[in-house]
């Protein structure tokens, strides 16, 4: 079936580093792929996203392109801010495999930047 | 416009007491509907979605019911709930066409104790 395998947290950074959260997935046909973000005592706001194949999806300088061949899709941002820290969430819908779209989500990873 | 309301924010209910929480959509129609959640220390997880009133698949066994009374109307229940019950509960609505993706509610925090 269907999952998403993403990197487990804690991440702690300090404040300009570079940030990467690993996220592959296994699915049949062509999946759209997701990251969001769950800010402290919120719910979940959609980050990014890419439809198809070699898209970049980009956000608030946050990064992901859609590889089919590594079935990846990787969270990445040049200098994290103290405001970044937040759960991260990988996601998949597989809209059009006869399930109705349902998002498929990685565990999350919870990411932690000091000043 | 578009938005999805979510109630209440934060609930704590002893165990074998009912449930019922309430999500609703503005500015569409029949859309498809999720319910998901988040327990301590586990991923998001889907448990009930529906197309249309009435239409209610549910992904996970559990010790929940979900409903759809009207279009934009969706109701997490459960007639008595469980230590276990406790997490995050979110609720979903998948906005299809160009603008495809999902709108999630401000979720709900359950304590059950």
């Amino acid at each position: 079936g269907n999952s998403v395998t993403q990197m487990e947290g804690p991440v702690t950074l300090s404040e300009e580093a570079f940030l990467t959260i690993n996220c592959t997935y296994t699915a049949t046909g062509y999946p759209s792929l997701f990251w969001y973000v769950q800010y402290p005592g919120e719910g979940l706001q959609l980050l990014l996203k890419a439809t198809k194949a070699d898209d970049k999806g980009s956000n608030k300088g946050f990064e992901a392109t859609y590889r089919k061949e590594t079935t990846s899709f990787h969270l990445e941002k040049g200098s994290v801010q103290v405001s970044d820290s937040a759960v991260y969430f990988c996601a998949l819908s597989d809209l059009g495999g006869g399930s109705q779209g349902n998002l498929i989500f990685g565990k999350g990873t919870k990411l932690s930047v000091k000043p | 416009s578009q938005t999805i309301h979510q109630w209440p924010a934060t609930l704590v209910q002893p165990v074998g007491s009912p449930l019922s929480l309430e999500c609703t959509v503005e500015g569409t129609s029949n859309p498809n509907l999720y319910w998901y959640r988040q327990a301590a220390g586990r991923g998001l997880q889907l448990l009930f979605y529906s197309v249309g009133i009435g239409q209610i698949s549910s992904e996970v066994p559990q010790n929940l019911s979900a409903s759809r009374p009207q279009d934009r109307q969706f109701i997490l229940s459960s007639k008595k709930l469980l230590l276990s019950d406790s997490g995050f509960y979110l609720c979903a609505w998948e906005r299809l066409g160009e603008d495809y993706g999902y709108t999630f509610g401000s979720g709900t925090r359950l304590t059950v104790v």
